[in-house]
């Protein structure tokens, strides 16, 4: 139990052009969506969290009108990185938790290696 | 002070040895704490959640938790090559409603 798809899990596309990453909980109803970058050889950044039918919060120094977080439904959300430019190519995590019996625990999915050329 | 940090590694055991995996945190009011388990190029997996203070064992894996302390660590029994990767620390605090805060990481090289 407790897994996270996402899709893609890779993309290339042009600067200017915007990137839809999508992110499912296949097996339980999440209430809270998280989504990481993660450049290489670094950590985990958070970039924002996200609970179903509300706005998401974003971490300081993240751009919340280039990174489009939508999280619709207890089993999806959505990062849309927008007029993607080279320095926002990177690898994004999202993962999901969901109430008891889960409780807290975080669990990931594969991630999603953006590459903005 | 990072609210959350581990060994500053990397960390090099021979095969067959103990690897031992230490994280410490801030807020003492923290109540979970998680080991992660990341392979290069890979998301992060579950490898444990502790909530309790004490010992939690699965298979080779043994996670340590003292909230008086306020550390947390990880012991990998007989490690294999296929150990390797890198480790990372969580700790859900109260105040955070179910965020995790991570540590930057222990690599952790299992040498044949």
């Amino acid at each position: 139990g407790a897994v996270v798809s996402q899709h893609p899990s890779w993309v290339i596309c042009k600067s200017g052009t915007s990137v839809k990453i999508e992110c499912r909980s296949l097996d339980f109803q999440a209430t809270t969506m998280f989504w990481y970058r993660q450049f290489p050889k670094q950590s985990l950044m958070l970039m924002a969290t996200s609970n179903e039918g509300s706005k998401a919060t974003y971490e300081q120094g993240v751009e919340k009108d280039k990174f489009l977080i939508n999280h619709a439904s207890l089993t999806l959300s959505t990062l849309t990185v927008t007029s993607a430019h080279p320095e926002d190519s990177s690898f994004y995590i999202c993962s999901a938790s969901a109430p008891p019996p889960l409780g807290d625990t975080q669990y990931f999915g594969p991630g999603t290696r953006l590459t903005v050329l | 002070q990072k609210e959350v940090e581990q060994n500053s590694g990397p960390l090099s055991v021979p095969e067959g040895a103990i690897a031992s995996l230490n994280c410490t945190y801030s807020d003492r009011v923290s109540q979970s704490f998680f080991w992660y388990r990341q392979y290069s190029g890979k998301s992060p997996e579950l490898i444990m959640s502790i909530y309790s203070n004490g010992d939690k064992e699965d298979g080779r894996f043994t996670a340590q938790l003292n909230k008086a302390s306020q550390y947390v660590s990880l012991l990998i029994r007989d490690s294999q090559p296929s150990d390797s990767a890198t480790y990372l620390c969580a700790v859900n605090m109260r105040t955070n409603a179910g965020k995790s805060t991570f540590g930057d990481g222990t690599t952790l090289t299992v040498k044949p």
